[in-house]
């Protein structure tokens, strides 16, 4: 079966950029999530789907957006890239509710220049 | 606001060699610790949910624990393949629909000698 699947793998954008990263989670899985870990440290949430309804936002700015569409897949966008927005963005899906077994893509890695 | 520490943020070990990890969590209410293993490029995977404490989950060389502030992952004679990062996580917020939203350690960084 196939797992989370997230595109681009590897990206590079210049600062003010925007950029669309793509999620695709495990059949059956009605909800996502995204988490961006900057290296060295623990995924840190920014955002959790679920039937399509945006259902929790972590603490990140305005910048950051993002949506679930029928078929479950989602789509994370960031506007006006930081330097400091250079991170791997993971996105989870997951089966059921009231768990925290996150099924994990291996991650978009963004570098801002 | 709540906290999760790991420690130590990196421990090398020679093979066969058994130790802890430690992730202490300061939360009100605790619904549930997770431990999720993590390679060098990869999402982070999961391994274990403990609920309650002096509970205790098991899978290969790896023995995870429950007290009410703290959880241990033991590693008994470890082996090369085990050479990973560990991340703990605990539920920050429920939105009362899908999964937690989880707040993660910064995991220890688990090296593995032959």
């Amino acid at each position: 079966d196939a797992g989370v699947t997230q595109s681009p793998t590897h990206l590079i954008k210049t600062r003010g950029q925007h950029v669309t990263l793509r999620c695709s989670p495990i059949s059956g899985h009605k909800s996502v999530s995204w988490y961006q870990q900057v290296l060295g440290q623990g995924p840190q949430f920014i955002f959790q789907y679920y039937e399509k309804e945006e259902r929790g936002r972590g603490n990140f700015p305005d910048r950051f957006s993002a949506r679930q569409f029928p078929n479950y897949s989602s789509e994370l966008n960031v506007n006006a890239l930081l330097l400091g927005d250079s991170a791997l963005y993971l996105c989870a899906s997951s089966l059921g509710r009231l768990t925290g077994e996150l099924f994990f893509g291996e991650g978009s890695r963004l570098t801002v220049l | 606001e709540d906290q999760v520490t790991q420690s130590p943020e990196a421990l090398r070990l020679q093979e066969g060699e058994s130790s802890s990890l430690n992730c202490s969590y300061t939360v009100s209410g605790l619904r549930g610790l997770f431990w999720y293993r993590q390679d060098p490029g990869k999402g982070p995977e999961f391994l274990f949910t403990l609920y309650s404490a002096g509970e205790e989950k098991e899978k290969e060389r790896l023995k995870a624990t429950l007290t009410k502030k703290e959880s241990f992952l033991h590693i008994t004679a470890p082996k090369p393949e085990d050479s990973a990062t560990y991340l703990c996580a605990v539920p920050d917020a429920y939105s009362g629909a899908g999964s937690y939203q989880l707040t993660f350690g910064k995991g220890t960084k688990l090296s593995v000698i032959p």
